[in-house]
């Protein structure tokens, strides 16, 4: 499967404790993408990156949130001392940038999160 | 306010029915207009982008009104396997591609 992949799928964590999810994005794309969506909420944007640089942050993103693509593949996103209203679904994007044209974003299947 | 709003639905529509979304948006200088299609606990996946001539793919029609700010969907012949939460999604002017979300309309075609 050569699509976006985020590991874990599921996870269920306390209040207080922190949680990191990772996002393969598909090989050659640059740009990757974290959205988070709540039950009956369409996605919303939380940060970009173009390789390794992180070139736009939401302010939905709190200082417990950071977001990291070192190499400019694989990302990760950490949440520190979780919350309830942190439960969600995280999505991952990627897409190619072509200058001039469209850039699809594709979407990996997402890590839902379950704050007790 | 919201920046993208859709009518939540559901709608529940017959096999073989015509049904029309709609959705507005707040910025006027988006750029780019979208429909996603995301299944029940599954991602969001393109269905189609929306362009100001109308565009048409299959049974689904998409057209961009910039002056009132309105995007709609059609779908012709609906089927059962239509059933899904439609995204109504734009791309703010700049940006760096960050697309921004409608809240979804959700449909369910029965038989």
């Amino acid at each position: 499967d050569t699509g976006v992949s985020q590991n874990p799928r599921h996870k269920i964590t306390k209040r207080g404790q922190n949680v990191t999810f990772r996002c393969d994005p598909i090989s050659e794309h640059n740009r990757l993408y974290w959205y988070r969506q709540t039950l009956g909420q369409g996605p919303e944007f939380l940060t970009y990156f173009q390789n390794e640089a992180q070139l736009e942050k939401s302010r939905l993103l709190s200082d417990r949130f950071s977001a990291e693509r070192p190499k400019g593949s694989f990302s990760t996103l950490e949440i520190q001392r979780t919350e309830q209203g942190d439960s969600a679904m995280y999505l991952c994007a990627s897409s190619l940038s072509l200058a001039g044209s469209y850039e699809e974003q594709y979407f990996g299947p997402g890590t839902r999160l379950t704050v007790t | 306010r919201k920046e993208v709003e859709q009518d939540p639905g559901p709608f529940n529509v017959p096999e073989g029915a015509t049904v029309a979304f709609n959705c507005t948006y707040s910025n006027s200088a988006s750029q780019s207009f979208f429909w996603y299609r995301q299944d029940c606990r599954k991602e969001p996946k393109l269905l189609m982008s929306v362009y100001s001539s109308g565009n048409e793919d299959g049974r689904f029609t998409a057209q961009l009104n910039r002056a009132s700010q309105y995007i709609s969907l059609l779908i012709r012949d609906s089927k059962l396997s239509d059933s899904a939460t439609y995204l109504c999604v734009v791309k703010p002017e700049g940006g760096y591609n960050k697309l921004i979300f409608g809240a979804g309309t959700r449909l369910a075609v029965h038989p």
